[in-house]
C-alpha cells in the first residue's frame, strides 16, 4: 500500500493478556516510530527504529513493553500482562530517514478490560 | 528536556473567522518545528513545518513562523472553513541524533457555518 498500515485497527483484550500490534511502514523508509495517544492527549513517544535496531527506546513505560523490527521493515509492538492503563491508541509512523517528514498510520485502538 | 506547550481547546469559530493557535517550545540547540493535523476518522498528517529561525511554513492557507526569540510557532489562518475542523498538534524535533518528534497535547478546532 501507499501509506503506513497498522493492524488490527481495534483490539480488545482482557487484563493480564499478551498483545501484539503490527506496523507496515512505507516501503523504503528506514526510520520507524511508535507512539501512544491517550484520550485528549498528544502522541507520546515510545520507541524509534533506524533500520533493524532500536535507536531510542527511552519512551517505553516499563519492561512489559517491547518492540522489534527484525528485517528493517515491519515492526511489532508487544505488550505483556496488559493493564487497564495501557488502553490507548497506538500510532506508528515512518520516514525516509531520521529527521525527514514522518507519515503516520491510522493507529490501533487498544482497550484492556 | 524538550517540550511543547500549546493552547488548550476547544476553539470554536464561525466560518471565515481568523484563527490563531498558540504554541511555545523548550528545546536545546536548533529544533525543527511542525504542525500536524488530525481530521475526524483519519490519521495524523503533516500540515506545515519550519526548520530554522524566521522560516515561515505554509499550507492550505495556514501559516506559522518560527520565532526563536519568543520560542514560539503559532498557527494562523485568515479565514477558516468548516472543513478545517480537526485536532491540531504542534511538534518539534530536536535534530539531535536518535531523537524523535515530541508533540503538544493538541487543540481541537470546531468551525460552524
Amino acid at each position: 500500500g501507499a501509506g503506513v498500515s497498522q493492524t488490527p485497527s481495534n483490539k480488545v483484550t482482557e487484563k493480564g493478556k499478551y498483545v501484539e500490534l503490527r506496523c507496515d511502514p512505507i516501503s523504503g523508509h528506514t526510520a520507524l516510530y511508535w507512539y501512544r495517544q491517550s484520550l485528549g492527549q498528544g502522541p507520546e513517544f515510545l520507541i524509534y527504529f533506524q533500520g533493524t535496531g532500536a535507536a531510542d527506546d527511552s519512551g517505553l513505560p516499563n519492561d512489559r513493553f517491547f518492540a522489534v523490527r527484525p528485517e528493517g521493515s515491519v515492526s511489532t509492538l508487544k505488550i505483556q500482562r496488559t493493564e487497564r492503563g495501557d488502553s490507548a491508541v497506538y500510532l506508528c509512523a515512518s520516514s525516509l530517514e531520521m529527521n525527514t517528514e514522518a507519515f503516520f498510520g491510522q493507529g490501533t485502538r487498544l482497550t484492556v478490560v | 528536556g524538550n517540550s511543547v506547550t500549546q493552547m488548550e481547546g476547544p476553539v470554536t469559530l464561525s466560518e471565515e473567522a481568523f484563527l490563531t493557535i498558540n504554541c511555545t517550545y523548550t528545546a536545546t540547540g536548533y529544533p525543527s518545528l511542525f504542525w500536524y493535523v488530525q481530521y475526524p476518522g483519519e490519521g495524523l498528517q503533516l500540515l506545515l513545518k519550519a526548520t530554522k529561525a524566521d522560516d515561515k511554513g505554509s499550507n492550505k492557507g495556514f501559516e506559522a513562523t518560527y520565532r526563536k526569540e519568543t520560542t514560539s510557532f503559532h498557527l494562523e489562518k485568515g479565514s477558516v472553513q468548516v472543513s478545517d475542523s480537526a485536532v491540531y498538534f504542534c511538534a518539534l524535533n530536536s535534530n539531535q541524533a536518535g531523537t524523535a518528534l515530541i508533540f503538544g497535547k493538541g487543540t481541537t478546532l470546531s468551525v460552524s457555518s
